[in-house]
């Protein structure tokens, strides 16, 4: 089976950085991508950008271009999100996800919560 | 302020069906047959419904049904049941450089 198993919830200072780690088995990971979503409190969706795993290529969403990396780990079968100069309103759950096909993503993880706060 | 325009919430009654619109341009919704839906409860995950506009994945019931006409994207749940209430989110490919754009959500209440 496929699964996407994302690393423990973050408490963060502002101006500080987090990575959020998403473990993947049960699949080839250099043949999907993965799309990091996020998500505020009460709020909806809101895509940050996606991964090519086979050749580390990312595509960041304009909103993040200046703060956001997005790494993965083809030994581990990992992906890692990396964002900078943390801001109140970055408080979200961050998910994790597989590209079925484009703007279908249908494996997720649990989500990480980060929250940032002084 | 979200991309893609959805309706805040619907609702109706076991049975019942009801139909969810998600409005977008001709640079997303309009221009490519890439629309998904993504079903969501409280504290858990998104789960895909529907890609490619109207292609249920496997294990999701036929009640759920997807369409698009010009630039509006819709998602009907036909016989509504007590666990279709949940959060619906709509969300289509936008081309190379913005890639993928989501609804704003919609909140379907059975009655």
């Amino acid at each position: 089976q496929v699964h996407l198993v994302q690393s423990a919830a973050e408490v963060k200072k502002p101006g500080a950085s987090v990575t959020v780690s998403c473990k993947t088995s049960g699949y080839t990971f250099t043949s999907h991508g993965i799309t990091w979503v996020r998500q505020a409190p009460g709020q909806g969706l809101e895509y940050m950008g996606w991964i090519n795993p086979y050749n580390s290529n990312p595509k960041y969403a304009q909103k993040f271009q200046a703060r956001v990396i997005m790494t993965t780990d083809t030994s581990t079968s990992t992906a890692h999100l990396e964002l900078r100069s943390l801001r109140s309103d970055d408080t979200a759950v961050y998910f994790c996800a597989r590209f079925l096909t484009l703007a279908a993503a249908d494996y997720w993880g649990q989500g990480t919560l980060v929250t940032v706060s002084s | 302020q979200s991309a893609l325009t959805q309706p805040p919430s619907a609702s109706g009654s076991p049975g019942q069906s009801v139909t969810i619109s998600c409005t977008g341009t001709s640079s997303d919704v309009g221009g490519y047959n890439y629309v998904s839906w993504y079903q969501q409860h409280p504290g858990k995950a998104p789960k895909l419904i529907i890609h490619e506009v109207n292609v249920r994945p496997s294990g999701v019931p036929d009640r759920f049904s997807g369409s698009k006409s010009g630039n509006t994207a819709s998602l009907t749940v036909s016989g509504l049941q007590a666990e279709d209430e949940a959060d619906y989110y709509c969300c289509s490919y936008a081309g190379s450089n913005n890639f993928v754009v989501f609804g704003g959500g919609t909140k379907v209440t059975v009655l």
